[in-house]
């Protein structure tokens, strides 16, 4: 069964302050591995799609990587805007998880001034 | 462009009334999913819908829950006999053939059953 771990489950930063989000996964095929982003009271905001081990995607402040076990969420000299919740998700090659995402439980992160 | 939209945004029951969610998804999007979330928690995949046709419902936790999209376009999910189990965010998600694995979000339904 296609698993989603996501740690910590909150982290509070200094504005500037840059550290890594982990996302470990097992699932049995990758398709794809997905990182959103959500607002209190807003639905997830896509950010980045990765699709195989070694692949990096970046924007703004945010890098996403890849391997064959865990994603990583890098933030540089994050803002207190960049306070939310982040989200990865899987999906998979067999049955419902080649359309139906698979999440974790998020990682609540805190910037402050 | 405009996103996914959802109404109400937020919807309060008692127990045992129905309710019904609506989901307008982006513009050309065949693909649909129903998503539930609980407070603290990722969401979970309720149900799925390629145009008109409902392909998976799986998801959907009791036969209470009830999913249509009869035209292929807006969708409605309706649960009945509402339980305070049900209390949870209501996301829905759409994607287009051109992208099928990326999903959009609408911004939820927040059902609260007292």
């Amino acid at each position: 069964e296609d698993q989603v771990t996501q740690s910590p489950e909150a982290l509070r930063l200094q504005e500037g302050e840059s550290s890594s989000l982990n996302c470990s996964y097992t699932v049995s095929g990758l398709r794809g591995l997905f990182w959103y982003r959500q607002d209190p009271g807003k639905g997830p905001e896509f950010l980045f799609t990765l699709y195989s081990a070694g692949e990096e995607k970046e924007k703004e402040r945010l890098k996403a990587t890849l391997t064959k076990k865990e994603s990583f969420l890098h933030i540089t000299a994050p803002k207190p805007e960049d306070s939310a919740t982040y989200l990865c998700a899987v999906l998979g090659v067999n049955s419902n998880s080649g359309y139906a995402l698979n999440f974790g439980k998020g990682t609540s992160l805190l910037v402050t001034p | 462009g405009a996103g996914v939209s959802q109404s109400p945004r937020y919807k309060v029951a008692k127990r045992g009334q129905d309710v019904a969610l609506r989901c307008d998804p982006i513009s050309g999007h065949v693909s649909l999913f129903w998503y539930q979330q609980a407070l603290g928690q990722g969401p979970e995949f309720l149900t799925y819908f390629q145009n008109e046709a409902q392909l998976d419902k799986s998801g959907l936790p009791s036969d209470r829950f009830f999913a249509e999209r009869p035209e292929g376009s807006v969708s409605t999910l309706k649960i009945q006999r509402t339980q305070q189990e049900d209390s949870a965010v209501y996301l829905c998600a759409s994607s287009s053939t051109l992208d099928s694995d990326t999903q959009y979000f609408g911004p939820g339904t927040r059902l609260t059953v007292l």
